[in-house]
């Protein structure tokens, strides 16, 4: 079985400062694992993916998350906040198969303030 | 590249009628679909995974007659909210396994459900 915890429900940066959003997985299998962001009344844009390749993932808008698997995290940073980040961020995990289902966190919300 | 479209974005309808939900995989052959729920300010529940030519698999908990899923080809599935409630309101989200790209989803644009 796997599963994802996001520690915080929402946080606030202020604009230019750093990012992090935090993710533990728990899976019995090697773990596939994804940040993604979602804009109101949108659907899910990918920001980056781990797949067992390099443990240092960068993504989209200067988005990037290291795997680290002794602490089973996967940490979402940024090194400065831009307004338009303001949006809810959800990391996954699912096995290797592209046939298995994402397991979802229960997102996190960021504000970014001016 | 890997588009996936949803039709309608947004439907509304009373009580009792019946919504049909499309999914498609524009540019790409999807061998699995996946269709997703999410209420207000809650994560992405799974309700059903979707495999051409087969029936879906259900979730624990998400009813079989209520939410009728066909996957007749490799881009396009299908969801059918049947004798729909008020409750049934929701974002629902669709996501397709590209075959040539076996460890991504790709997400559809979500379809915002309300029922009167």
């Amino acid at each position: 079985a796997q599963s994802v915890t996001q520690l915080g429900s929402h946080v606030s940066v202020s604009e230019g400062a750093l990012v992090l959003l935090r993710c533990n997985y728990s899976s019995s299998v090697p773990p596939y694992l994804f940040w993604y962001v979602q804009y109101p009344n949108q659907g899910l844009q990918l920001l980056l993916k781990y797949t067992s390749a390099a443990t240092l993932v960068k993504g989209i808008n200067g988005f990037e998350a290291e795997f680290k698997k002794s602490e089973t995290s996967f940490h979402l940073t940024k090194p400065s906040a831009h307004m338009s980040d303001a949006a809810e961020y959800f990391c996954a995990v699912s096995g290797a198969s592209g046939n298995t289902p994402l397991v979802f966190g229960k997102g996190t919300r960021l504000s970014v303030i001016a | 590249g890997a588009v996936v479209s949803q039709h309608p974005s947004w439907v509304i309808c009373k009580s009792g009628t019946s919504v049909k939900i499309e999914c498609r995989s524009l540019d790409f052959q999807a061998t699995t679909m996946f269709w997703y729920r999410q209420f207000p300010k809650q994560s992405l529940m799974l309700m059903a995974t979707s495999n051409e030519g087969s029936k879906a698999t259900y979730e624990q908990g998400v009813e079989k007659d209520k939410f009728l899923i066909n996957h007749a080809s490799l881009t396009l599935s299908t969801l059918t909210v049947t004798s729909a409630h008020p409750e049934d309101s929701s974002f629902y989200i669709c996501s397709a396994t590209d075959r040539g790209r076996y460890n991504e989803q790709f997400f559809g644009p979500g379809t915002r459900l309300t029922v009167l």
